[in-house]
């Protein structure tokens, strides 16, 4: 079975400072990761996703992410956030057919 | 727009009602799945439907009652509710799960914000 931390579940951030967003997960087996942002009365929205290749993925609105394999992280960084990025984001971890998801981690952004 | 739709969004219902929620995906992907989000809690996966069969049920209460007549639409049948069952409900679709394909990413709908009282 496979299982997702993440390490924070609030970071508050000053418009245009950088943030990172923790997260490790367990699991024995090759895994697929998946970043998600939920804006406030909204479902849940695919920031990027690791399938295997390059560790370090693009995702949307100029987030970017590493895996890292020998330390079993997934940690999602912005080097520089907006208002607009304040939300709800979920680390995940896909075993056939079943997303695993961590807590969240509420970004809140201040002028 | 992600593709999935959800009616209704809001929905306020008695513990002695019955209702069901309506999830439909215009992706053409062949599996959805029902989540359920409470506050301060994880995403909870309640079931999952891989080809209109259901391959997943993780213990849910039998007051929920999925239904998944094609691929494209999932129904979730609601009946004699608790208010702790009261949270958002996320419809989510994918392509190729259980066959080896797809990219494995599920793409959400907005959900059911559903208050039972």
């Amino acid at each position: 079975a496979q299982s997702v931390t993440q390490l924070d579940s609030q970071v508050p951030v000053f418009e245009e400072a950088p943030v990172e967003l923790r997260c490790n997960y367990s699991s024995s087996v090759s895994v697929y990761l998946f970043w998600y942002v939920q804006y406030p009365n909204q479902g849940l929205q695919l920031l990027l996703k690791y399938l295997s290749g390059s560790t370090l993925v693009k995702g949307i609105n100029g987030f970017e992410a590493e895996f890292n394999k020998s330390q079993t992280s997934f940690h999602l960084r912005k080097p520089s956030v907006h208002i607009s990025d304040t939300a709800e984001y979920f680390c995940a971890v896909s075993k056939e057919p079943k997303l695993s998801f961590g807590a969240g981690t509420t970004v809140t952004v201040r002028a | 727009e992600t593709g999935v739709t959800q009616t209704p969004r809001h929905l306020v219902m008695g513990m002695t009602n019955k209702k069901s929620l309506k999830c439909e995906q215009h992706l053409g992907h062949n599996a959805m799945y029902w989540y359920k989000q409470s506050a301060k809690k994880p995403l909870e996966l309640m079931f999952v439907y891989s080809l209109e069969e259901r391959v997943e049920n993780n213990s849910v209460p039998s007051r929920f009652s999925p239904e998944c007549p094609n691929s494209s639409h999932l129904f979730l049948h609601l009946h004699t509710l608790q208010p702790e069952d009261s949270a958002l409900y996320l419809c989510a679709s994918s392509q190729g799960p259980l066959a080896g394909q797809g990219s494995y990413e599920q793409y959400f709908g907005p959900g059911t914000r559903l208050t039972v009282t």
